[in-house]
């Protein structure tokens, strides 16, 4: 079955340290792969998304994320976060079979000033 | 472009009301999703169209739920009756199909609360 696990809930971060969050996907085939953010009280919008092509891949307001096949991860990274950050960050896949997709539960990054 | 347009924002009904949520896709896509969101199951996807027909609807959680695309460019999800636990945010996202990439692009989503 196809499925999307992230695997950290809540991250607590000071501002201007380093963010990693992880992302692991079990598709078969083709897999597109995605990031949303949403902000508290908003809906979601698109971070990036990878479809082929060069692994990393480099998004708005400094986020990138990196497609590794052998590991069927595409980890969020940003070099130093900032306290408007503070959001639910999501994962998200799909395949060239149809264009559902299929989200992670989430994870809840806090930021302190 | 506007966007993906929901209506209404924000919505309080009693348990037993019937509730109409609508949903304008962004001018040219021909997907719409629609997704609940609670904080108990996080995101689910309950239904989505292609060119107005729907695909799959297993993420509906019972006959209480159904959802209709009359046209391109409107839908609706309605909930009748409702109950208290079908409080939760309900998103529709829409992409293009016909797109090499195919992304969705969410809309602000309707707070529903069912006392």
């Amino acid at each position: 079955a196809q499925s999307v696990s992230q695997h950290n809930h809540h991250v607590i971060l000071s501002e201007a340290a380093s963010l990693e969050l992880g992302c692991n996907y079990s598709y078969g085939g083709t897999v597109n792969l995605f990031w949303y953010v949403q902000y508290p009280g908003q809906h979601l919008q698109l971070l990036l998304k990878y479809f082929s092509g060069d692994p990393l891949v480099k998004g708005i307001k400094g986020f990138e994320a990196e497609f590794i096949k052998s590991k069927f991860s595409f980890n969020l990274r940003k070099p130093s976060v900032q306290w408007s950050d503070t959001a639910e960050y999501f994962c998200a896949a799909s395949n060239n079979a149809g264009n559902m997709l299929t989200f992670g539960g989430g994870t809840r990054l806090m930021v302190k000033p | 472009d506007a966007g993906v347009i929901q209506s209404p924002r924000h919505e309080v009904t009693e348990m037993g009301q019937e509730v109409t949520l609508r949903c304008k896709p962004i001018s040219g896509h021909n997907s719409l999703f629609w997704y609940r969101q609670t904080m108990m199951r996080g995101l689910e996807l309950l239904i989505y169209f292609n060119n107005n027909v729907p695909i799959d609807d297993s993420g509906m959680p019972e006959d209480r739920f159904s959802a209709k695309m009359p046209n391109a460019s409107f839908s609706t999800l309605k909930i009748q009756p409702s109950e208290p636990r079908d409080s939760a945010v309900y998103f529709c996202a829409s992409s293009s199909y016909s797109d090499e990439e195919e992304t969705q692009y969410f809309g602000p989503g309707t707070r529903l609360l069912v006392l």
